[in-house]
């Protein structure tokens, strides 16, 4: 049962244009949601997060949108550069301060240059 | 501030065997997180220490156990080790409440053969 879903495996895109990344989640109880970013042989990196009660947060380049109703939320790059090339994570985590991290698959993002 | 620390970072293991793998959280933070990363599963919620107490317990067999010392020090055990169980083992401290995000180690590669 995967509560968490990221359901493209890959995206590829051309550098100075928009990512977007994908995430969906089943467990309404879920009210914190986090990205990570993953280099080859590291440790995922925190990017950005969003609380339930936002529908959305902005960071530089990248913006989480989050629609509560659908279970759904998205990364967007903009723009995106070659160094944006890695495995993205979205996490979620449930109410009552459970330090449990719920991931996606994850999805990997080729930035071409 | 020195960051997460997993060690060893590289191990090959025989089946059979067994394997404690170690993590030295964040200074301060009093809660450890470990994951399992596999290739198309993402990252799999282990089990979660906090103050020394398993708080938080995800779904994999017995084989797999940890502990928390005084120091916040982490250490995970797998016993009787399976072909399956080679993964990138990572672990997360936090500070210990919800929404302050978590820190990831680089992780640990386990190869059992």
């Amino acid at each position: 049962d995967q509560q968490v879903k990221q359901n493209s495996p890959s995206l590829s895109v051309q550098e100075g244009r928009i990512s977007i990344l994908n995430c969906d989640y089943t467990n309404s109880m879920f009210d914190y949601f986090l990205w990570y970013k993953k280099y080859p042989a590291e440790g995922p990196t925190f990017l950005i997060s969003i609380s339930s009660i936002k529908d959305k947060n902005e960071d530089g380049r990248f913006t989480v949108f989050l629609n509560k109703s659908a279970k759904h939320l998205s990364l967007h790059i903009v723009p995106s550069q070659p160094g944006d090339s890695a495995v993205y994570f979205c996490a979620a985590e449930g109410q009552g301060g459970s330090e449990k991290l719920v991931f996606g698959k994850g999805m990997k993002l080729t930035v071409n240059p | 501030k020195a960051g997460v620390t997993q060690t060893p970072r590289y191990l090959i293991k025989t089946r059979g065997q067994q394997v404690t793998l170690s993590c030295s959280p964040i200074s301060g933070h009093r809660s450890v997180s470990w994951y399992q990363q596999t290739p198309g599963q993402g990252l799999q919620f282990l089990f979660e220490y906090f103050s020394e107490t398993q708080r938080n317990k995800g779904n994999f067999p017995g084989r797999f156990s940890g502990r928390q010392f005084s120091n916040s020090r982490s250490e995970m055990n797998v016993s009787t080790l399976e072909l399956g169980d080679s993964a990138l083992y990572l672990c997360a401290s936090s500070p210990g409440a919800a929404n302050y995000g978590y820190t990831f180690g680089s992780g640990t590669r386990l190869t059992v053969v």
